[in-house]
């Protein structure tokens, strides 16, 4: 089955500055790939998604990147603020029908520091 | 346009207790999911229905691990004789066109 790792399990920035994570997937059948947030005691809160048709995305201070060659995806936030300090996870997800079976990674820890 | 519910927020339980969760998804949201959250892991999903119909249960832990949606609506994860093992956030997610997933709050369940 599908295996999504993500690289950094903990991540310091500064504010102002741009934080970046980084996931690899194994299954090539994998066409959708979410991020989501979570902050400290709540649940996860879907950010943004590309799918394998495109290879960027951005929504307002957020960037996804797709290199299906590679099978690694990135979640690029500018500007950081400190409210962007969350738990964040990348998952994979080989869009079947209308059922989405998605695989998490582990989880980065964004810390932004003022 | 209310989130998704779960219930209860927190249990704890002697090994052996059984307990059930229950999910209320977003009006409208026809594809259910049950994910497990262990501490400092990600979700991992256990199974998942649409409408009342179970899509694929082969996630689940064990036979002590059972899911039901029986009118398409609400859900119930059952767990039987839990262990220590079981310790995790139990978190349940609906969609309506099956791509993007929202989440409810979770129960976060100690077994000791």
């Amino acid at each position: 089955g599908e295996k999504v790792e993500q690289h950094e399990s903990t991540l310091s920035v500064r504010e102002g500055d741009s934080a970046v994570i980084n996931c690899t997937y194994t299954d090539t059948a994998s066409s959708y790939f979410p991020w989501y947030k979570q902050e400290a005691g709540k649940s996860l809160h879907f950010v943004i998604d590309i799918r394998s048709n495109v290879d960027r995305k951005q929504s307002q201070r957020l960037i996804v990147l797709l290199d299906k060659k590679a099978k690694r995806f990135s979640l690029h936030i500018t500007a950081t603020q400190p409210e962007d300090s969350a738990i964040y996870f990348c998952a994979a997800s080989p869009l079947s029908g209308s059922f989405n079976k998605l695989t998490f990674g582990a989880g980065t820890r964004l810390a932004v520091c003022p | 346009e209310a989130g998704v519910t779960q219930s209860p927020r927190y249990a704890v339980l002697q090994e052996g207790q059984a307990v059930s969760f229950w999910c209320d998804p977003i009006s409208g949201h026809d594809t259910l999911y049950w994910y497990q959250q262990p501490r400092d892991q990600g979700p991992q999903l256990l199974v998942y229905f649409r409408d009342e119909a179970v899509i694929d249960n082969s996630q689940l832990p064990s036979d002590r691990f059972s899911a039901v949606r029986p009118k398409g609506t609400n859900s119930t994860l059952k767990i039987q004789s839990a262990k220590q093992g079981d310790t995790a956030t139990y978190l349940c997610a609906s969609s309506r066109t099956g791509v993007e997933q929202y989440f409810g709050p979770g129960t976060r369940l100690t077994v000791l």
